[in-house]
Formats: C-alpha cells, sequence, structure tokens
C-alpha cells in the first residue's frame, strides 16, 4: 500500500513482558517518527529519525523504551518489562523531511498492558 | 507540561452551519501550526498549516486564523458537513523534530 503501515493493531501483553512495533513508513520517507497516545489525550512525541540516524529521542518516558531504524526505512519500537502505564495507542508516521512537511499517520498500535 | 491547549472536548453544530475550533499554546517559540483530523480506528490526517508570519491561511472550506499576541489560534469550517465530525487535533512545533499536541476536540456535525 502507499501508506503508513504499523503491526500488530492490537497487542496484549502481561506485564513485564517485552513488545516490539513495527512501523513500515512511505517509501521514500527520510522523516519517522514515533508518537504515544494515551486515551482521551493529544498524540505525544517520543523520538524523530532523519534516515537511519536517531536525531531525538528526548520523549522516550524511560530507558525501558527503545526505537530503531537499521536501514533508514522500517522502524521497530521496542519497550522492555511492560507497566500498566505503558498502555496507549503508538502512533508511527513519516514525513518527506521534518515535521513541517506533512506528516502521514499509520492506523497505530493499540498496546494493552495487564 | 501541556503546551498546547484545546479547553473544549467536545463541540455539536448543525449541518451547514460554521464550526469554529479553538487551541491555545503557551509556548511563544511555536511558529509553525497545524490541524490534524481523525476518524476512528485511523491515525490523523493533516487538515491545514499556518506559519506565524501569517494570521490566515484558508483552504476551501478551512480556514485557520493565527492571533500571535493572545497564543491563540482557530480552525473555522463552513459549511459544516456530517462528514467533517471527527476528532481534531491542533499542533504546534518550532523545530523540525517534535511536534506538540492539543488532546483534542470532538465535532459531530448533525444533519
Amino acid at each position: 500500500g502507499a501508506g503508513v503501515s504499523q503491526s500488530p493493531r492490537y497487542k496484549v501483553a502481561k506485564r513485564g513482558q517485552d513488545v516490539a512495533l513495527r512501523c513500515d513508513p512511505i517509501s521514500g520517507h527520510v522523516s519517522l517518527f514515533w508518537y504515544q497516545q494515551a486515551l482521551g489525550q493529544g498524540p505525544e512525541f517520543l523520538t524523530y529519525f532523519q534516515n537511519e540516524a536517531q536525531l531525538d529521542k528526548s520523549g522516550l518516558p524511560s530507558d525501558r523504551f527503545f526505537a530503531e531504524r537499521p536501514e533508514g526505512s522500517v522502524s521497530t519500537l521496542k519497550i522492555q518489562r511492560t507497566q500498566q502505564e505503558d498502555s496507549a495507542v503508538y502512533l508511527c508516521a513519516s514525513s518527506l523531511v521534518g515535521v513541517r512537511n506533512i506528516q502521514y499517520f499509520g492506523a497505530g498500535t493499540r498496546l494493552s498492558v495487564l | 507540561d501541556q503546551q498546547v491547549k484545546q479547553n473544549s472536548p467536545s463541540l455539536s453544530v448543525q449541518e451547514g452551519r460554521i464550526s469554529i475550533l479553538n487551541c491555545d499554546y503557551t509556548n511563544s517559540m511555536f511558529d509553525y501550526f497545524l490541524w490534524y483530523k481523525k476518524y476512528p480506528a485511523e491515525g490523523p490526517t493533516f487538515l491545514i498549516s499556518i506559519s506565524s508570519i501569517k494570521d490566515k491561511n484558508e483552504d476551501g472550506r478551512f480556514t485557520v486564523f493565527l492571533n500571535k499576541s493572545a497564543k491563540h489560534l482557530s480552525l473555522h469550517i463552513v459549511p459544516s458537513q456530517p462528514g467533517d465530525s471527527a476528532v481534531y487535533f491542533c499542533a504546534a512545533t518550532y523545530n523540525n523534530n517534535d511536534m506538540r499536541f492539543g488532546a483534542g476536540t470532538r465535532l459531530t456535525v448533525k444533519p
């Protein structure tokens, strides 16, 4: 497809389990962003990649969160030792370059930690 | 801290009338503002943007107004249509790395 694809759409994890969320951006988009959206809130910035370089990870809430984009295309957000407060929708977006170009969002992965 | 605030969680208007969605921000460094629209089970989609060097930007039925002195922007939809029913997010940035979103306003347009 031509849009941003995220998988899985839904993930249920037991507290303490590690999870990996995948994002396939639009082909040719240099920039890739991850956001966390809690229920009833707007998306909150987690991290930003330009090609394979992680230029900003200031929004990652703890060292349990790790993101990578090794070949400058597909990205994975990994959460280690999940906690209940990690339950949220995780959105991925891509753009030609930066936030001032239109960001195209995926449908998100809804993570529920029990 | 909430640097971008949308104080109205919901808004209901009649089809054909004007919808006005409001947004306030606290960070005076923000110089680029955007509105995104979100339908259930989908990601947000870009609607319209405005740079701080302008005070108005129009695209069809959608107009965004920026009042820098009041740190306030608004989105006007005229005329409103039932298909406009969605959650609208205001967002702002001062760099090219990250964007701050408001909590969203759910717009319902009644036929």
